[in-house]
């Protein structure tokens, strides 16, 4: 599989919680991030965690590291409709050089 | 002020052209980017540049060509264009070389035919 893993879709109704996973082989220690795209634009930057926190909440995100499993997730409470789009995470893994590696995109789509 | 900027958004274009893909960055930034994102939106690195010197060659055919005339400008130049070579082409820069968040440019949207 991939370096750096995410479920392709997710689709959740307005005002519920969203939760977008990511999983990866290995990080070194020190940011990891999540992007967002919406659709024909460019990647804008999320949130980011360091990797010796296990939590960091951002108003409506919460971001959760779970660095024994290799695990992050990203956390949208009360879903608009305005976040409709790609979630991309971004892991910089051990042994691939100075380089982010993103994840495979979540397409969050938010119904009525 | 656009922080990072690429030039020309939309780009189609023949099969066996050469074509060039320009990017600046004003937030006085030592490291720019080019990633590839293909039509199921995987996202990967192409080359990475600190001032002016190339540290990040992936497994790009030498049809591609990145030149940094100066720490604010990576451009992209791609010789004998392939139908393959259709995706869009996103330009990032970062302070310092990937351990600090990376800003993204809006994209160059290129199509072979």
């Amino acid at each position: 599989g991939e370096d750096v893993e995410q479920s392709l879709f997710l689709s959740v109704r307005e005002g519920d919680s969203s939760v977008i996973n990511c999983t990866y082989t290995d990080s070194s220690s020190t940011y990891l991030y999540w992007y967002k795209q919406e659709p024909g634009a460019g990647l804008q930057l999320l949130t980011y965690i360091f990797s010796n926190m296990d939590m960091k909440q951002d108003q409506r995100l919460t971001v959760l590291l779970n660095k024994k499993d290799k695990h992050l997730s990203l956390r949208i409470a009360d879903t608009q409709t305005g976040d409709s789009a790609i979630y991309f995470c971004a892991v910089p893994l051990t042994g691939g050089g100075n380089k982010l590696t993103f994840g495979t995109g979540t397409q969050l789509k938010v119904e009525l | 002020d656009t922080a990072v900027s690429q030039t020309p958004k939309y780009l189609v274009t023949q099969m066996g052209n050469d074509k060039s893909i320009k990017c600046e960055q004003n937030l006085g930034h030592d490291t720019m980017y080019w990633y590839k994102q293909d039509s199921k939106k995987f996202l990967k690195i192409m080359f990475s540049y600190n001032n002016k010197e190339l540290i990040i060659n992936e497994t790009v055919p030498n049809r591609f060509s990145p030149k940094s005339p100066d720490k604010a400008h990576l451009n992209l130049h791609i010789n004998s264009l392939e139908l393959g070579d259709s995706a869009v082409y996103f330009c990032a820069s970062s302070q310092v070389i990937s351990k600090e968040t990376q800003y993204f440019g809006p994209g160059t949207r290129l199509l072979v035919l």
